[in-house]
């Protein structure tokens, strides 16, 4: 299994809801990331995730929230967010390789 | 500073044809090049991978050079099909974070 899945793949949500990205692969990956791409933009990083111990923030704000619950999973919660935080958020895992990029989920915030 | 510049922007070429894309970096120290296929609203997808020692490597209709003295990699896709239309990204790993270019956006056209 070469895959790295992401749910949802659209999600549209208030700026006062809260909601949660999740990840997962199965590929015994000890590097976990998360990016936020932009339109037309290279992907930017946001975390790093390295045998499940978060070691890159990216200054990210706290309205963006990673847990890494086991080897395989990598969640993203979301709260209060703005509509610039409006994006493809892509998942990707890695084994002193390259990175395998999931999906992506399209996030739309109103 | 750890910049990945890529030519064109954009490219527009006929199917059946060839084409070459080019990547410039600043990148140091350098530990491999990729170049990934990003089909529209979806994630990358690694088509090659290179150390400071390779000069090329191929993947289907997919060739990617590079020639770590003058810092320069390209990519020749031959006999391009519709399927090939996609942004394709070049990305220069220094361990983490990887640094990417902002892209060529290859239309190929009936």
């Amino acid at each position: 299994d070469t895959e790295v899945t992401q749910t949802p793949k659209h999600l549209v949500m208030g700026m006062t809801n809260k909601k949660s990205l999740k990840c997962e692969q199965h590929m015994g990956h000890r590097a976990m990331y998360w990016y936020k791409q932009k339109a037309k933009k290279p992907p930017e990083l946001m975390f790093v995730y390295s045998y499940e111990k978060l070691s890159i923030n990216e200054s990210v704000p706290s309205r963006f929230s990673p847990e890494c619950p086991n080897s395989s999973l990598l969640n993203l919660h979301l709260h209060a967010l703005q509509p610039e935080d409006s994006a493809l958020y892509l998942c990707a895992s890695s084994q002193g390789g390259p990175q395998y990029f999931g999906p992506g989920t399209r996030l739309l915030v109103l | 500073k750890n910049q990945v510049e890529q030519s064109p922007q954009s490219l527009i070429i006929l199917e059946g044809k060839n084409c070459t894309l080019q990547c410039n970096y600043t990148v140091s120290p350098f530990s491999n090049l990729r170049w990934y296929k990003q089909d529209t609203g979806r994630g990358p997808v690694s088509l090659t991978i290179m150390t400071f020692s390779e000069n090329t490597k191929s993947n289907g209709r997919y060739t990617a050079t590079l020639d770590a003295d003058t810092k320069q990699s390209s990519l020749h896709i031959t006999a391009s099909q519709l399927s090939d239309s996609a942004s394709y990204i070049c990305v220069v790993s220094r361990n983490t974070p990887l640094v990417f270019g902002k892209g060529t956006r290859l239309s190929v056209i009936a």
